[in-house]
């Protein structure tokens, strides 16, 4: 079964600092991955998503992962934190070949100081 | 925003009465995903209906049910409420069966139970 781990339920930074959120995935199958953000009192956000191809990926706000099959990690780096960064990461792995809906991590709440 | 409409935002209802969480999709998906937010268990998926069939079925207790409607919106039924059901319920929608893409999520409906 697929399943995602999140080290670290709260990661705080200084602004302008490097931001890495860390996440490994277990997959039975070639994984398609997935980072989502969620505001306060909102849905969730797509930042980025590894489906096949290029293992490093580019999403918005300035955000990037790399996939690595060899360590089974799919972390999300920012290289400078802004105060908008404050956020639940979520990091997401598909549930299967054949469907749709995601299993996600326990998520990372992203401090931002000034 | 996503596309994908949920009511209401906010409900506080007693325990052992009965809610429907009402979901439209973004325009043109067919494949609509419950899932439920809490502190304690994360983002859990619960269900996931395609062109008004279920598809997938996760950690839905047998006190709720859902439904996919003709003209695609979806409702998620949840009785005999307990103080446990409250939560963060997102609805999420997707343009394919098995979508290598995002899900795009609504905001939400956070349910309280007193």
């Amino acid at each position: 079964a697929q399943s995602v781990t999140q080290l670290g339920s709260h990661v705080s930074v200084s602004e302008g600092a490097l931001v890495l959120l860390r996440c490994n995935y277990s997959s039975s199958v070639p994984p398609y991955l997935f980072w989502y953000v969620q505001y306060p009192n909102q849905g969730l956000q797509l930042l980025l998503k590894y489906t096949t191809g290029a293992t490093l990926v580019k999403g918005i706000n300035g955000f990037e992962a790399e996939f690595k099959k060899s360590e089974t990690s799919f972390h999300l780096t920012k290289p400078s934190a802004h105060m908008s960064d404050a956020a639940e990461y979520f990091c997401a792995v598909r549930a299967g070949v054949s469907q749709g809906n995601l299993i996600f991590g326990k998520g990372t709440k992203l401090s931002v100081k000034p | 925003d996503s596309g994908v409409t949920q009511t209401p935002k906010h409900l506080i209802t007693a325990t052992g009465q009965r809610v429907t969480l009402r979901c439209s999709p973004r325009s043109g998906d067919l494949s609509v995903y419950w899932y439920q937010q809490s502190l304690d268990q994360g983002l859990q998926f619960l269900i996931q209906y395609y062109n008004g069939e279920e598809r997938a079925k996760g950690n839905i207790l047998e006190r709720f049910s859902a439904q996919q409607f003709p003209d695609l919106h979806s409702e998620l039924n949840l009785s005999s409420l307990e103080l446990g059901d409250s939560a963060l319920y997102f609805c999420a929608s997707s343009d394919h069966l098995a979508s290598t893409g995002e899900l795009f999520f609504g905001e939400g409906s956070r349910l309280t139970v007193l």
